[in-house]
């Protein structure tokens, strides 16, 4: 069965570096998304793309924040200059169409120190 | 805005026992409801949605009902087991005022453990 899968699992960063945070999401799927999920709070929408351009962002999504889709396949999440604040577990997600199933993947952990 | 509110957890059961999670959401229009679960070390998967009023999602023994007179959508099982053990998520999307509104709005999540 066809499933999003992310890389790394598990991301540790110094504060101030830069992260790219990697998705490889169902390839007939049109709409890719990002959310977030601080250690014991609700999972936030991040940011939603679509024929190569962001459709959609939250206000947790500033200018440290881009999304890229390199190729026909990856769909990235960059943090410029990461911040403590930014330690979450970051999940992609990707569906079909804008109203049909996300699918999610099983998420990257990322930890500022 | 769009926001879910979730009975707060943990809950604890015994095998066999009958689950209730309440969940209420606050939206305009007609939202599509939906309920994830998150099994440990793993993503959301999808468990079950509605996407109009009255409707009943249903899968694994797990049902909940689209009740727009008290905006709400309970996740309920009769008898629940070990493997039921994860954390659940109601959530819903669209029922804005217009624009891209196809993005998830998330409860904070209810950590289910049940004991053998």
């Amino acid at each position: 069965e066809p499933e999003v899968t992310q890389t790394p699992s598990h991301q540790v960063t110094q504060m101030g570096q830069e992260v790219i945070l990697r998705c490889v999401p169902i390839s007939n799927h049109l709409y890719f998304y990002w959310y977030r999920q601080i250690l014991g709070q609700k999972v936030e929408f991040l940011v939603s793309f679509y024929n190569n351009e962001i459709s959609e962002k939250s206000e947790i999504f500033d200018d440290q924040f881009s999304v890229e889709r390199p190729d026909g396949s990856n769909f990235t999440l960059k943090i410029r200059s990461t911040k403590l604040e930014d330690s979450a577990m970051y999940f992609c997600a990707s569906s079909e169409w804008a109203y049909n199933e996300q699918f999610f993947g099983p998420g990257t952990r990322l930890t500022v120190l | 805005g769009n926001s879910v509110t979730q009975m707060e957890g943990p809950v604890t059961l015994s095998e066999e026992a009958f689950l209730t999670i309440n969940c209420t959401y606050t939206a305009t229009g007609y939202p599509s409801l939906f309920w994830y679960v998150q099994y440990p070390g793993e993503g959301l998967q999808l468990l079950l949605k509605a996407t109009k009023a009255d409707d009943k999602g249903s899968n694994k023994g797990f049902e909940a009902t689209y009740r727009k007179e008290t905006t709400s959508f309970h996740l309920e099982k009769g008898s629940v087991q070990v493997s039921d053990s994860a954390v659940y998520f109601c959530a819903l999307s669209g029922g804005g005022s217009g624009g891209s509104n196809y993005k998830l709005t998330f409860g904070k999540g209810t950590l289910l453990t049940v004991n053998p």
